[in-house]
Order: structure tokens, then C-alpha cells, then sequence
């Protein structure tokens, strides 16, 4: 596709289930980022790939989050035992270049 | 480190009026700066930025942004508004690593006919 794409769009779970969240990149871009958008706020950083190596995870907020980028192209942030602070907007961003990201729709997540 | 703050969280503004968001970075090192907009329902789109040269820099919509080093703000305006630029704006550094953008707490503009 021409942009970012990110799925599910909605995503409702209960207390302590696990969930996946998928980011398609712009096609041939290196650079892949995750924010968390909670909501009335600014997005904040949770990680960054270059091709398949996770060279930051320091925004990452616990050792339930994880993300991964296996062959360099899509990319998919788990959340293990979702908690109600977890409820928010998920982005995903890619790039060629540092100073042009392109963001995805974001992923609104919900948890009851 | 690096903050940004943008001291607005709303601002109701009439149709055709100006307006300006402000925003002020805080940063030991030099930065890049930014202006995203989101739209309802919708991913951040970048407006415009400043990376080097001229201080004054503008989008293809009307709005421009003004750096400012000695007052370390990047605050952005439009001479005139229209319904249409009813979004939330975000202000956003990244540092020379280019690894990752940081965010102000964004500013809803709503524009009233």
C-alpha cells in the first residue's frame, strides 16, 4: 500500500488476555517506530527498529510489552495480561529518512 | 534529554481569525523540530519542519513556524483559519541520533463559524 498500515483499527480485551498488534510499513522503509497515545495526550516512544534489529526498546513501559520486526518489514507489538493502563492509541511509524516519519491510523485499544 | 511543551491545550478561535500554538523545547543538544496534525479518527500528518537554514518555514496550507534558539520555541501560525483546520496539533523534536520523535502534550484548535 501507499502508507502505513496498522491492524486491527479497534481492539477490545479483557483484563489479563494478550494481545497483538500488527504495523505494515511503507514498503523499503528501514525504519520503524511505536508510540503510545493515551488518551488527551502526546504520543510517547516505546520502540525502534532498523531493518529487523530492535536497537531501542527504552520506552517500552514493562516486560509485558514486546515487539518485534522479524524479516525487516512488518511488525508486530504483544502485549502480554493487558491491564487497564494499557487502554490506549497505539502508532506506528516508518521511515527512510530520520527527519520524515509517516505515521499509520494507530490502533485504539481498550481494556475492560 | 529533550521535552517539549506546548502551554495551550485548547484553543477556540473564529473562522478567519489568526491564530498561533505555541510551543517551547527544552534540549542540551541540537534538535530538529516539527508540527504534526491529527485529524479525527486519523494518524499524525506531518505539517511542516525545521532542520537548518532559513528560521522561518511554511506548509503548503497557509500555516508557517518560527524558530526561535534563543527563545527555544518553533510556535506555529496562519494569518487566517478556516473550519477545516480544526484538529489537534502536536510539536515534536528529534534528536541528532534521529531515533526517535518527542512529543508536546498536543492543542486542540477548534475553529467556530
Amino acid at each position: 500500500g501507499a502508507g502505513v498500515s496498522q491492524s486491527p483499527r479497534y481492539k477490545v480485551a479483557k483484563r489479563g488476555q494478550d494481545v497483538a498488534l500488527r504495523c505494515d510499513p511503507i514498503s523499503g522503509h528501514v525504519s520503524l517506530f511505536w508510540y503510545q497515545q493515551a488518551l488527551g495526550q502526546g504520543p510517547e516512544f516505546l520502540t525502534y527498529f532498523q531493518n529487523e534489529a530492535q536497537l531501542d526498546k527504552s520506552g517500552l513501559p514493562s516486560d509485558r510489552f514486546f515487539a518485534e520486526r522479524p524479516e525487516g518489514s512488518v511488525s508486530t507489538l504483544k502485549i502480554q495480561r493487558t491491564q487497564q493502563e494499557d487502554s490506549a492509541v497505539y502508532l506506528c511509524a516508518s521511515s527512510l529518512v530520520s527527519t520524515e516519519a509517516f505515521f499509520g491510523q494507530g490502533t485504539r485499544l481498550t481494556v475492560v | 534529554a529533550q521535552s517539549v511543551t506546548q502551554l495551550d491545550s485548547q484553543v477556540p478561535v473564529f473562522e478567519e481569525a489568526p491564530v498561533e500554538l505555541r510551543c517551547n523545547y527544552s534540549s542540551s543538544v541540537s534538535v530538529y523540530l516539527f508540527w504534526y496534525v491529527q485529524y479525527p479518527n486519523q494518524g499524525l500528518q506531518l505539517l511542516l519542519k525545521y532542520l537548518s537554514g532559513s528560521t522561518l518555514v511554511e506548509s503548503i496550507n497557509g500555516f508557517e513556524a518560527e524558530f526561535n534558539k534563543s527563545q527555544t520555541s518553533f510556535h506555529l501560525r496562519k494569518p487566517s483559519v478556516h473550519i477545516s483546520d480544526t484538529a489537534e496539533y502536536f510539536c515534536a523534536v528529534i534528536n541528532n541520533a534521529g531515533n526517535m520523535l518527542t512529543f508536546g502534550g498536543g492543542t486542540r484548535l477548534m475553529v467556530k463559524p
